[in-house]
C-alpha cells in the first residue's frame, strides 16, 4: 500500500450504532487530519494530530471522537450520529504540521446514517 | 473564521483556457494552494503559492496577488481529464488551513 488509504469505503449506519473510521498514512508523515466533504462545501476541518498530539480544537460534536495511537494511523470513532452527519470523510497527512508542505488525502469514507 | 470564494462551475472547450479565480480574506497569510479532485476521488495537490507573481507547472499555472487577496489558476491546452473540482485553500496567520467550495470545470469535446 502506499499513499493514504482509508477503511471503509462505505458505510452506511443507523443512528444508534457505534462505528469506527480507519486511516492509514504510508509516507512517515508527522501530521494527519480529518475533514468532512459535504455537497457543495468546502471541506471542514474537523481535527488535526502532530506527532500523535491533537493541535486544533474545532468545533465537532462529541459523537465524533478522534484517536491517533501513532504517527500512521488515524481514527474517527462515530456513536449516535445524526442524518445530518452523511457526507464523505476525508483523512490526509503532510510531512510536517504548517509551513508549505501540501496534505496528501485518502480516497475517503463516504458515510450514511439513516 | 475564513473567506475563501471562488465560483461554482465552469464549462470549457476541449483544447482551450480556463482561469479559476479565488478571493480570500483571512487572518494573516502563510500560503494558497490549489487541489484537483475528480468525482468520487481524493484531492491531490497542484500547486503552492506564498510569493506574488505566477507559478507554471506544465499545462497548470497558478497567480497570486497578497495585496488583493487574489489568485487564479490556469488550464491551458485543456483535456477531457481535466474534467474535476478545483479547490483553493488559503492557510492564515496561525498556520489554519481553509478549503473554498470548489469550482466545477465540465470539458467539452
Amino acid at each position: 500500500e502506499t499513499g493514504v488509504t482509508q477503511t471503509p469505503r462505505h458505510l452506511v449506519m443507523g443512528m444508534t450504532n457505534k462505528k469506527s473510521l480507519k486511516c492509514e498514512q504510508h509516507l512517515g508523515h508527522n501530521a494527519m487530519y480529518w475533514y468532512k466533504q459535504s455537497a457543495k462545501k468546502p471541506l471542514e476541518l474537523m481535527f488535526v494530530y502532530s506527532l500523535e498530539e491533537r493541535v486544533e480544537n474545532n468545533s465537532v460534536p462529541s459523537r465524533f471522537s478522534p484517536e491517533c495511537p501513532n504517527s500512521s494511523h488515524l481514527f474517527l470513532h462515530l456513536h449516535t450520529l445524526q442524518p445530518e452527519d452523511s457526507a464523505l470523510y476525508l483523512c490526509a497527512s503532510s510531512q510536517e504540521y504548517g509551513s508549505s508542505y501540501e496534505q496528501y488525502f485518502g480516497p475517503g469514507t463516504r458515510l450514511t446514517v439513516t | 473564521g475564513q473567506n475563501i470564494d471562488q465560483p461554482t462551475e465552469m464549462t470549457a472547450t476541449e483544447g482551450a483556457i480556463v482561469q479559476i479565480n479565488c478571493t480570500y480574506q483571512t487572518s494573516g497569510f502563510n500560503g494558497l494552494f490549489w487541489y484537483q479532485q475528480h468525482a468520487g476521488e481524493a484531492p491531490t495537490f497542484l500547486s503552492y503559492n506564498v510569493l506574488d507573481g505566477l507559478e507554471e507547472k506544465g499545462r497548470f499555472s497558478s497567480f497570486l496577488s497578497r495585496s488583493k487577496g487574489y489568485s487564479y489558476l490556469l488550464l491551458k491546452e485543456l483535456q477531457m481529464k481535466d474534467s474535476a473540482s478545483y479547490l483553493c485553500a488559503v492557510r492564515d496567520g496561525d498556520y489554519k488551513l481553509s478549503f473554498g467550495a470548489g469550482t466545477t470545470v465540465t470539458v467539452r469535446a
